[in-house]
């Protein structure tokens, strides 16, 4: 099973907002609804954000949102701040080998 | 406070082996799927295996099928990881994540503990 593809890196200014990519095969991204995201911070463990492509934990802040169209789910952080500056994985239920990450994408905030 | 916290981690040499624990609290740790996820030193996450409630259910990365095996032992709600034949390319922070169904997402995860596979 291969690795959702990620863009490595993305940035942008306090405020303003940025969307990563995450694409997949119809073996995983395109066949479910199972897509979730994670930030980690240099150091410390991955936090979820976002789980069933759309749907955020309690206490997520709701500047940050998912979406999904075919073969690719997408995460938007809108309103930048500086405490978003981490890495951001995606990951899919992939069926017989069950789950996948992506690369991973590190988004700096100018 | 809901916590998993790894044990277990250290230096080992190619070949050889390791298990790692994962001591779970402020949940019913029975009742959740559980999993280990991997991460290399300065690389993305890798899923690594996963276990059903009751653990009649195990699922592994193909990398580490036929040496790693997961396990868990709800009386004394703990998940482990035993590792065989460990490769350089094990080495990594082996983090324990609570599974939520059927979301196949994770909502909790332990500090992780660094395993070390050099001669």
């Amino acid at each position: 099973q291969s690795a959702l593809t990620q863009p490595a890196s993305v940035s942008g200014s306090p405020g303003q907002s940025i969307t990563i990519s995450c694409t997949g095969t119809s073996s995983d991204v395109g066949s479910y609804y199972l897509v979730s995201w994670y930030q980690q911070h240099p150091g410390k463990a991955p936090k979820l954000m976002i789980y069933e492509v759309s749907k955020r934990p309690s206490g997520v802040s709701n500047r940050f949102s998912g979406s999904k169209s075919g073969n690719t789910a997408s995460l938007t952080i809108s309103g930048l701040q500086a405490e978003d500056e981490a890495d951001y994985y995606c990951c899919s239920y992939a069926g017989s080998s069950p789950v996948v990450f992506g690369g991973g994408t590190k988004l700096t905030v100018l | 406070e809901v916590q998993l916290v790894e044990s277990g981690g250290g230096l080992v040499q190619p070949g050889g082996s390791l298990r790692l624990s994962c001591a779970a609290s402020g949940f019913t740790f029975s009742s959740y799927w559980m999993s280990w996820v991997r991460q290399a030193p300065g690389k993305g996450l890798e899923w690594v295996a996963n276990i059903q409630q009751d653990g009649s259910e195990k699922y592994y990365v193909h990398s580490v099928k036929g040496r790693f095996t997961i396990s868990r032992d709800n009386a004394k709600n703990s998940l482990y990881l035993q590792m065989n034949s460990l490769r350089a390319e094990d080495t990594a922070v082996y983090y324990c994540a609570r599974g939520l169904v059927p979301a196949y997402a994770f909502d909790i995860w332990g500090q992780g503990t660094m395993v070390t596979v050099s001669s």
